[in-house]
């Protein structure tokens, strides 16, 4: 089975802080996505990559950026959190064939006061 | 740009009873896919089911079936004898097969499934 991984279910974080969220898939998968839901917007796509060290801006990038130095691992980087990046953040994979399935992590929950 | 939108924000239905999830969607594409994931309590979404535009014939999946409607640009999820465990978030999705194959999410219906 496909296994994607976050570091964290809940973090809390200060306003101003410099905050880290990491993701591992295990299927050697070549895209990976970062979302963030919130209640009654559904999943937004911050980022994404295709390839190693290769990203794209989603649709609401700003306050975020990302790293994607290994195949298996994106890391979402906040660089100055602030509170209204208090959310959930999905993490996703696909390996870009016509199957298409994304497959998601367990999510992290920040909150950030 | 294609949306997704879900017009029915929370659905409560009694145990063994059938209900449906609407979602209607914009897209100039040809080529497209549909999906419905799951995501239930603090629990990792997952997919439920996906139709290939191409496709005329509507997928199933064991009590999970959708009414794909091409030229109203809608899918309905219908889940048939509702089980307790069917009490979840329930996203539309839409993406096109090319690229990054990226995907666009509606709203998401909170489905509750009472005993």
């Amino acid at each position: 089975d496909v296994k994607v991984t976050q570091s964290s279910r809940y973090l809390v974080k200060r306003t101003g802080e410099k905050v880290f969220l990491e993701c591992v898939q295990d299927m050697d998968h070549e895209n990976m996505f970062w979302y963030r839901q919130d209640p009654g917007l559904g999943l937004r796509l911050i980022y994404f990559s295709y390839d190693v060290k290769m990203k794209e801006k989603g649709d609401i990038p700003e306050g975020y950026s990302v790293s994607r130095e290994k195949k298996e691992r994106f890391s979402l980087i906040l660089e100055s959190a602030s509170t209204n990046q208090t959310s959930m953040y999905l993490c996703a994979s696909t390996t870009g064939t016509a199957k298409i399935e994304q497959y998601f992590g367990p999510g992290t929950r920040l909150t950030v006061t | 740009a294609q949306t997704v939108t879900q017009s029915q924000p929370e659905m409560s239905v009694q145990e063994a009873e059938t209900v449906t999830l609407s979602c209607t969607y914009d897209t100039s594409e040809s080529n497209y896919y549909l999906f419905w994931y799951k995501q239930p309590p603090s629990r990792q979404m997952i997919l439920v089911i996906r139709q290939e535009a191409y496709k005329q014939q509507n997928a199933t999946e064991n009590r999970f079936s959708v009414n794909f409607q091409k030229a109203a640009k809608s899918f309905s999820l219908k889940i048939s004898d509702s089980q307790l465990g069917d009490t979840a978030m329930y996203f539309c999705a839409f993406a096109i097969p090319q690229g990054a194959q990226k995907l666009v999410f509606g709203q998401g219906t909170r489905l509750t499934i009472n005993p």
